[in-house]
């Protein structure tokens, strides 16, 4: 298996600019997740989907954020306009409910380093 | 969730075993001890988790006390490669309907050759 897929891996972009970035899940996983790590204030999870629907969205910071999910192979999580605070990792993860007795809870990409100037 | 508390950092000779503790004492019944560390600009990676029963895989062996309040990670033969942040992390299983992987400070394990 190919493992969670972001991209791209870094991002380096101007302020006030609209910043997209993507995430494939690993097939057959039916949760995916967007995480957000600064020095300040660790590894922050923004909101997650089950089955392409969005369940809980309290972590995400603002209305310049916002994430989709228009089927189960790819997701999107979008910051306009961005600032240079929003600089961070950003990370998505999945996972497989069924199978979490037996598997990771869950599987993380290798993050998308954000750089707002 | 119950709240974890584990050192700041921690330092290891390469070929020695290193121990990682962790405290949970408001750990619940159904609640499971997982643990995950994040090597340098990589993703989060899951190394092992426990219930009650002591847990053993090709990465690691998990040490949970009898009372549930702490456990032990143990890394046998700690390499280079194994220096990274580690994290424990105490939830219910998705089927008991929680979601979230709650990451603290985590512990900074640097193994000294």
């Amino acid at each position: 298996d190919a493992g969670v897929i972001q991209s791209p891996r870094h991002e380096v972009t101007e302020m006030g600019q609209e910043v997209t970035l993507r995430c494939k899940p690993i097939s057959g996983h039916d949760y995916l997740f967007w995480y957000r790590q600064t020095m300040m204030r660790g590894l922050e999870l923004l909101i997650y989907f089950n089955n392409n629907v969005p369940i809980d969205d309290s972590g995400m910071p603002e209305d310049r954020f916002s994430a989709k999910m228009p089927n189960a192979s790819f997701s999107t999580l979008k910051i306009q306009p961005s600032e240079p605070r929003d600089s961070a990792v950003y990370f998505c993860a999945s996972s497989d409910v069924a199978r979490e007795e037996v598997s990771p809870p869950q599987h993380f990409g290798d993050g998308t380093r954000l750089s707002i100037l | 969730d119950a709240k974890t508390t584990q050192p700041t950092s921690m330092d290891c000779a390469e070929g020695r075993a290193a121990n990682l503790p962790c405290n949970h004492s408001t750990i619940s019944g159904n609640e499971y001890v997982y643990w995950y560390r994040q090597i340098h600009s990589q993703g989060p990676q899951y190394i092992i988790h426990g219930l009650k029963n002591n847990e053993t895989n090709e990465m690691a062996s998990l040490i949970i006390t009898e009372d549930r309040k702490s456990s032990t990670l143990i890394l046998p033969h700690a390499t280079l490669r194994d220096t990274a942040v580690y994290y424990c992390i105490v939830r219910v299983a998705s089927k008991w309907g929680a979601q979230k992987l709650v990451f603290g400070q985590g512990t900074r394990l640097t193994i000294n050759p």
